[in-house]
């Protein structure tokens, strides 16, 4: 089992809906979580950064982290075509686990 | 300053050439970083620069060979690479070893 799990999709979805990309992991010593957007052939650019279990909102993206069931999701509301990306979430810890490892990313398609 | 730069933006080398990538930041992050990443995968880790010397060498093979002349200064010195090495190379840094901010990548094509 990897460390984080991810669905690659492709995910597509039209115009204006609400969009749920989710990792699950197994490592319980994760405490940071980042969501990260990459567009091809471009570096990934952060999106979230949560610390521990909640919530956390910025415009149109919310991030959840759901410690006791070692999952996290992040919500797109009102998706538009320029939220076609891929989505990479990231996670670590303190002391050995301090370096981020990635999900495999999921590739959203947001069809006008 | 939030952004981390990276030189060039594409490369074509041979497989007996020499070329460098260049990474620049000016946020006073003291972790840097060196990924790889090819197509539909994540970014796979190379090597990470604490305070400016190196703590982490992922077993990368010795054709690459990272540098850090300074606190805002990254170099991955490339010699007699191969094909499959072709890939977009990341740079990374951060205050903290989580939050990573990345810069643009250099796409590298070795023939």
């Amino acid at each position: 089992q990897k460390e984080v799990e991810q669905d690659p999709g492709p995910l597509s979805v039209p115009e204006g809906a609400i969009v749920s990309l989710n990792c699950t992991y197994s490592n319980s010593a994760f405490q940071y979580f980042m969501w990260y957007r990459q567009y091809s052939r471009k570096g990934p650019e952060l999106l979230m950064y949560t610390y521990s279990s909640g919530n956390k909102e910025d415009g149109r993206f919310t991030a959840q982290v759901d410690k006791s069931s070692k999952y996290i999701s992040l919500f797109i509301r009102d998706s538009q075509p320029s939220d076609s990306a891929t989505y990479l979430c990231a996670m670590s810890g303190f002391g050995g686990s301090y370096i981020p490892t990635f999900g495999r990313g999921t590739s959203l398609i947001v069809h006008p | 300053d939030t952004e981390v730069t990276q030189t060039p933006k594409h490369l074509v080398m041979g497989m007996t050439n020499k070329k460098s990538l260049k990474c620049e930041q000016h946020m006073g992050h003291r972790a840097m970083y060196w990924y790889k990443q090819k197509a539909k995968k994540p970014p796979e880790l190379m090597f990470v620069y604490s305070y400016e010397k190196l703590s982490i060498n992922e077993s990368v093979p010795s054709r690459f060979s990272p540098e850090c002349p300074n606190s805002s200064l990254l170099n991955l010195h490339l010699h007699a690479l191969q094909p499959e090495d072709s890939a977009l190379y990341l740079c990374a840094s951060s205050r903290h070893y989580n939050e990573q901010f990345f810069g643009p990548g250099t796409r590298l094509t070795v023939l």
